[in-house]
């Protein structure tokens, strides 16, 4: 069936630094693609999107493209600060289920 | 935006007592919702879909008579965890698509306490 498998965490940054948080899939299909984000005591948020190849999803500075080639979608940020502190999700949309990654904690240190 | 609720955002129960959390859509209907699972550390587990109206669809593995879900209206669900014990202690989190779209809107989660 279809997955997703993330890098496991967690991910230790200085601020200021590159952000790079591996996400790869499987799927039958064309799935739409999504990255999720949690910060400590909240509920999802849906960070950014793309729903076909070569899609650029991007919001508060992170982007992912969607790359058919590498069944892929990297989350990266140029520039992290300490608020991006937070657990995030690489999920698939399929047949209108989400199917989720396991979930990378990034900390950053000031 | 598509606002989903959820309430309580905490609860503290005792063992064998049973809570009832709401989920609702406020600016939207719902034709679909979802109730997941997260466990410390670990990623969300999809529990069960109901369609209003109809009965939920639950995921294998998940007690459907112990989490019991009610969708009667288009902008609420609600999911029922009977003779609670402290096992299921975790964040309950709810969902809602609109007819006709695939994007699913978080409320903000419970966090259940069974002592």
């Amino acid at each position: 069936g279809d997955s997703v498998t993330q890098m496991e965490g967690p991910v230790t940054l200085s601020e200021e630094a590159f952000l790079t948080i591996n996400c790869t899939y499987t799927a039958t299909g064309y799935p739409s693609l999504f990255w999720y984000v949690q910060y400590p005591g909240e509920g999802l948020q849906l960070l950014l999107k793309a729903t076909k190849a070569d899609d650029k999803g991007s919001n508060k500075g992170f982007e992912a493209t969607y790359r058919k080639e590498t069944t892929s979608f990297h989350l990266e940020k140029g520039s992290v600060q300490v608020s991006d502190s937070a657990v995030y999700f690489c999920a698939l949309d399929s047949n209108y289920q989400l199917i989720w990654g396991a979930g990378t904690k990034l900390i950053i240190k000031p | 935006g598509a606002v989903v609720s959820q309430h309580p955002s905490r609860v503290i129960c005792k063992s064998g007592t049973s809570v009832k959390i709401e989920c609702r859509s406020l600016d939207f209907q719902a034709t679909t919702m979802f109730w997941y699972r997260q466990f410390p550390k670990q990623s969300l587990m999809l529990m069960a879909t109901s369609n209003e109206g109809s009965k939920a669809t639950y995921e294998q593995g998940v007690e459907k008579d112990k989490f019991l879900i009610n969708h009667a209206s288009l902008t609420l669900s609600t999911l029922t965890v009977t003779s609670a014990h402290p096992e299921d202690s975790s964040f309950y989190i709810c969902s809602a698509t609109q007819d006709g779209f695939y994007e699913q809107y978080f409320g903000p989660g419970t966090r259940l306490t069974v002592t």
